[in-house]
């Protein structure tokens, strides 16, 4: 089945900063990447995802990329936000005939410092 | 639009007893999913619901797990004789899309059992 690797475990970065969260997965038929924003005590938020036939995604502070060949994909997010804190999650998915779970990595702690 | 909804937030149970965790899933949405997400982890798949029929039970941990969706609406994820290892939070998912594709998942809030 799916493998979906996440780092770094825990990202601290400077408020106006840059932050980049990678993932790899291992299935070569996975052809969609959702990255979810977890809060304390709340459910995952989707924020953005790809689909294998795009290799980028913007959707204003917040961009994906995609790379098939090197089974990995990236979370950029620019000009961080104390409200940016949080887990971050990607997942990935080969949709099968009755069986569309996500596969989720471990998770990123991202924490904004002011 | 009210998204996905989970009753109760909040369970705590004597190992051994037995326990119905509720998912209301996004009107009109025909996939449901169940995960177990532990302390400190991603969130793990559980269980796949197309409607009323459940079409992947893969990743339930033991028979003592047991979900339904007998409507094709609301899901109900049942554990029996709970053990100090089901403490977790148990979050459900909804989809508009059908099997096969690859549609967005929208989660609820999740229900945090804790085994005593």
């Amino acid at each position: 089945g799916e493998n979906v690797e996440q780092h770094p475990s825990t990202l601290s970065v400077q408020e106006g900063d840059s932050a980049v969260i990678k993932c790899t997965y291992s299935d070569s038929a996975s052809n969609y990447f959702p990255w979810y924003k977890q809060e304390l005590g709340k459910g995952p938020q989707l924020i953005i995802d790809i689909r294998s036939n795009v290799g980028e995604k913007k959707d204003q502070r917040i961009a994906v990329t995609l790379n098939k060949t090197a089974k990995h994909f990236s979370l950029h997010i620019t000009e961080t936000q104390p409200e940016d804190s949080a887990v971050y999650f990607c997942a990935a998915t080969a949709p099968r005939i009755g069986a569309d779970g996500l596969t989720f990595g471990k998770g990123t702690h991202l924490i904004i410092q002011p | 639009g009210a998204g996905v909804s989970q009753s109760p937030r909040y369970k705590v149970a004597k190992r051994g007893q037995d326990v119905a965790l509720r998912c209301d899933p996004i009107s009109g949405h025909v996939s449901l999913f169940w995960y177990q997400q532990a302390l400190g982890q991603g969130p793990e798949f559980l269980t796949y619901f197309q409607n009323e029929a459940q079409l992947d039970k893969s990743g339930l941990p033991s028979d003592r797990f047991f979900a339904e969706r007998p409507e094709g609406s609301v899901s109900t994820l049942k554990i029996q004789r709970t053990q100090q290892e089901d403490s977790a939070v148990y979050l459900c998912a909804s989809s508009l899309g059908t099997s096969g594709g690859s549609y967005e998942q929208y989660f609820g809030p999740g229900t945090r059992l804790t085994v005593t």
